[in-house]
């Protein structure tokens, strides 16, 4: 069975913190994401990766950073979190043939 | 400006009826299409897929219709049930691009 884990499910930091979001896959998948996703406004993507050390921004990429230092493993990193990025953080993976994405659990993101 | 739209953000339903959701495009680069489910405080998870070869997709209760010309697609669920309650995004990519664009999603309520 496929998986698609993020290292927390809930999280509460302050404003000003650096925050880590870590995602780790285990179906070899060459592609990842990151998405916020926020009510009335769907998934946005922050960040892809479709390689090792490649990362290219997505949509709503200000304030955000992204690792890929292996091919499981995806991080999305808030330099310094503010109120706005309270959200819900979804990671998926894809294959590099492009067909359906694979999604985590999400990561509830409150920033106080 | 919105590539995919999904423009009814919720949608009540009878048990045992049809549920139709409903998704608007504007690129007409886009080849593939994707639809997505998602539960409360989970990851979406993958449903149902078309490429722009078909006009109909079936896969048990689920089936989802293309019709290029109008750009526009459907999904049909039959009958629908009280588990199928969820928000539902549909998703594009193409022209080149494995990167779909997501609607913003219709929340389903089906009722017992």
């Amino acid at each position: 069975d496929v998986k698609v884990t993020q290292s927390s499910r809930y999280l509460v930091k302050r404003t000003g913190e650096k925050v880590f979001l870590e995602c780790v896959q285990d179906m070899d998948h060459e592609n990842m994401f990151w998405y916020r996703q926020d009510p009335g406004l769907g998934l946005r993507l922050i960040y892809f990766s479709y390689d090792v050390k490649m990362k290219e921004k997505g949509d709503i990429p200000e304030g955000y950073s992204v690792s890929r230092e292996k091919k499981e493993r995806f991080s999305l990193i808030l330099e310094s979190a503010s109120t706005n990025q309270t959200s819900m953080y979804l990671c998926a993976s894809q294959s590099g043939t492009g067909d359906e994405q694979y999604f985590g659990p999400g990561t509830r993101l409150t920033v106080t | 400006d919105q590539q995919v739209k999904q423009n009814s953000p919720s949608l009540s339903v009878q048990e045992g009826r049809i549920s139709i959701l409903n998704c608007d495009y504007t690129n007409s680069m886009f080849d593939y299409f994707l639809w997505y489910k998602k539960y409360p405080a989970e990851g979406p998870t993958f449903l149902i897929s078309i490429s722009s070869i078909k006009d109909k997709n079936e896969d048990g209760r689920f089936t989802v219709f293309l019709n290029k010309s109008a750009k526009h697609l459907s999904l049909h669920i039959v009958p629908s049930q009280p588990g199928d309650s969820a928000v539902y995004f549909c998703a594009a990519s193409g022209g080149g691009s494995y990167i779909p664009t997501f609607g913003r999603g219709t929340s389903l309520i089906v009722h017992p």
